[in-house]
């Protein structure tokens, strides 16, 4: 079992849906969950991160995380061609702020 | 904004030479990080760096050596290239000390990534 899962899509979506974007994890001491956002030949960024039960909504992004069922989630609203991108999730490891990182969900946003 | 650069957006090297490639961040950050990306298996960790001339293994270390002599640099080495290391290499840095895990400074800034083809 991989420490962090993703669904590898591609995710398609037509424009103004929302996106659903799921990862699980395997270390139940996990406190830290983050969702980068990489479009194709660039770097990693960050979109959001959460570190407790529950929701946690930045514009048209919710990440959601249940750490009794170790899972975390990415919702977005209204979605739009310019979300077409690979999603990364990244669980927080040990200490000096390591993450572990899922293969990514690439998500397609068609007009 | 952090700004975190990486001394090469593309490089091309022959099997056996001795590859630098530098990450440098502005932001004062404790700890900088080298990634391996591959498709199909997401960012792995080869080596972190939570100081000055302090370093740790990640996942996948081999083949890899690192140099930390400044806060802001932190230099990845492939000591003699082969073709299984071409791939993507990203640096990224983060600020708190070790120990603060679990709140908001959490967060990892990424290089612009440095893609290198072993020929």
């Amino acid at each position: 079992q991989k420490e962090v899962e993703q669904n590898s899509g591609p995710l398609s979506v037509p424009e103004g849906a929302i996106a659903s974007l799921n990862c699980t994890y395997s270390d139940r001491g996990s406190q830290s969950f983050f969702w980068y956002r990489q479009y194709s030949g660039k770097s990693p960024e960050l979109i959001m991160s959460i570190y407790s039960n529950g929701d946690k909504e930045d514009g048209r992004f919710t990440a959601q995380l249940n750490k009794a069922s170790q899972y975390v989630s990415l919702l977005i609203r209204d979605s739009q061609p310019s979300d077409s991108a690979t999603y990364l999730c990244a669980v927080g490891r040990g200490g000096y702020n390591k993450l572990i990182f899922g293969a990514g969900t690439r998500l397609a946003v068609h007009p | 904004d952090v700004k975190v650069t990486q001394s090469s957006r593309y490089l091309v090297k022959r099997t056996g030479e001795k590859v630098f490639l530098e990450c440098v961040q502005d932001m004062d950050h404790e700890n900088m990080f080298w990634y391996r990306q591959d498709p199909g298996l997401g960012l792995r960790l080869i080596y972190f760096s939570y100081d000055v001339k302090m370093k740790e293994k990640g996942d996948i270390p081999e083949g890899y050596s690192v140099s930390r002599e400044k806060k802001e640099r932190f230099s990845l080495i492939l000591e003699s290239a082969s073709t299984n290391q071409t791939s993507m290499y990203l640096c990224a840095s983060s600020f708190p000390p070790p120990g603060t895990s679990g709140t908001s400074t959490d967060t990892q800034y990424f290089g612009p990534g440095t893609r290198l083809t072993v020929l």
